[in-house]
């Protein structure tokens, strides 16, 4: 059975200070790894897809990477913008069903 | 501007109701899903269909019932049969290998 697991499940930062959110995964074979944010109250919005070990994504403050069991979304120097919690979900394969399996989010909360 | 939409933002239903939610995609996507998401965890799935008249059960599907008869639209019914419905309820349709989620529903039973 596929699980992720998500570290640590609430964050408190500073404005400007630099962090890092974990996703550990076990996983049939991976197809994909994603980030999301999702806002109070609103839908996740789409951030990053990861395929392989090694790769890097960045976007703005924010830069996931990979490896063959985690993956990691460094905050660099965080605005009180970026509060939110951040989920991560893995999809198995090759083939079969495009059903990934989500953590529970971290929920990231960066005070001016 | 292309996008999911669900329908209503807030719904309140009494106990022994009922209830609809609305889905639709103007994105020209195959794949639909629904999924509930309750407070400290992850989300989990209801049903899914991955084309028009043909859907499959998730892992919590039981009090839930939906239909595909068009592409653009995947509406989920919360039957009596839920026990525990209060929930945040989110859509979402499926580009390439990436879920594309709508802005919720909220529903809670009175």
């Amino acid at each position: 059975e596929d699980q992720v697991t998500q570290s640590p499940e609430a964050l408190r930062l500073q404005e400007g200070e630099s962090s890092s959110l974990n996703c550990s995964y076990t996983v049939s074979g991976l197809r994909g790894l994603f980030w999301y944010r999702q806002d109070p109250g609103k839908g996740p919005e789409f951030l990053f897809t990861l395929y392989s070990a090694g790769e890097e994504k960045e976007k703005e403050r924010l830069k996931a990477t990979l490896t063959k069991k985690e993956s990691f979304l460094h905050i660099t120097a965080p605005k009180p913008e970026d509060s939110a919690t951040y989920l991560c979900a893995v999809q198995a394969g090759p083939g079969g069903s495009y059903i990934p399996t989500f953590g529970r989010g971290t929920s990231l909360i960066v005070h001016p | 501007d292309g996008g999911i939409t669900q329908s209503p933002k807030y719904l309140f239903r009494k106990e022994g109701q009922n209830v609809t939610l609305s889905c639709e995609q103007n994105l020209n996507h195959d794949a639909m899903y629904w999924y509930r998401q309750d407070p400290g965890q992850g989300l989990r799935l209801i049903y899914y269909s991955q084309i028009v008249n043909d859907f499959q059960k998730g892992d919590i599907a039981e009090g839930y019932s939906v239909s595909r008869e068009k592409k653009e639209s995947f509406p989920l019914t919360v039957t009596s049969a839920q026990k525990n419905p209060t929930a945040f309820y989110l859509c979402a349709s499926l580009q390439g290998d990436t879920q594309y989620f709508g802005p919720g529903t909220r529903l809670t039973v009175l």
